[in-house]
């Protein structure tokens, strides 16, 4: 696609439900990368793909977290359990080789998750 | 821990005035640095530093590195209100790990008319 797309842009869930949230990158971008930005934050690092497998899966901060990209192309994060500590707009970026050439991540416009 | 600090962590100016936003970081393995601007949802890339002192410039932006002093600068000259936005810096700590960045809290910059 032109850019890096993400769904749903909104979600609201109750707490303890389970949530995917799907992205889409830039077509031939082989790395792809999840970050999470709460309210007055910078983004912070969850996880980043290189093809199909997770090259760095450091940030995710529990079990309850994981992250697919079975075909090198979609990736589908998804929370279990969530809790309200988890509401935060969760960002996917994509870029034509881990790193990028010029270092430039492409991001999508983010998933707004919001556990009550 | 890799750490980025910004600031100030907000700035308000007045159409055409200059500001300069900076970052600070302590990291192990540095690769590059890198300025997002964040208007609304998804940041884009204004920047990427790997040298210091070779001045990068974007009409009127412009960003320097220091890699001893461990900083970066981002100044914005004749600001606009299409300037408004958040500034995020962030750092690419490479070791084998190519495509995680640490970013600082970010600069929210407000230019009134």
């Amino acid at each position: 696609g032109a850019g890096v797309s993400q769904t749903p842009s909104n979600k609201v869930t109750e707490k303890g439900k389970y949530v995917e949230l799907r992205c889409d990158p830039i077509s031939g971008h082989t790395a792809l990368y999840w970050y999470r930005q709460s309210l007055g934050q910078g983004p912070e690092f969850l996880i980043y793909f290189q093809g199909t497998g997770a090259a760095d899966d450091s940030g995710l901060p529990n079990d309850r977290f994981f992250a697919v990209r079975p075909e090198g192309s979609v990736s589908t994060l998804k929370i279990q359990r969530t809790e309200r500590g988890d509401s935060a707009v969760y960002l996917c970026a994509s870029s034509l080789t881990a790193g990028g050439a010029s270092g430039e991540l492409f991001f999508g416009e983010g998933s707004r998750l919001t556990v009550l | 821990e890799d750490k980025v600090v910004q600031s100030p962590l907000s700035l308000v100016v007045h159409e055409g005035d200059t500001v300069t936003l900076n970052c600070s970081y302590e990291v192990t393995n540095f690769r590059s640095l890198l300025w997002y601007k964040q208007e609304k949802k998804a940041p884009t890339f204004l920047f990427m530093l790997t040298s210091s002192g070779i001045e990068k410039k974007s009409g009127r932006l412009s960003s320097i590195l220091d890699k001893k002093e461990l900083f970066s600068i981002l100044n914005i000259t004749a600001t606009q209100t299409g300037d408004s936005a958040i500034y995020l810096c962030a750092v690419n700590a490479g070791g084998t790990s190519y495509g995680k960045l640490t970013f600082g809290q970010g600069t929210i910059l407000t230019v009134h008319p």
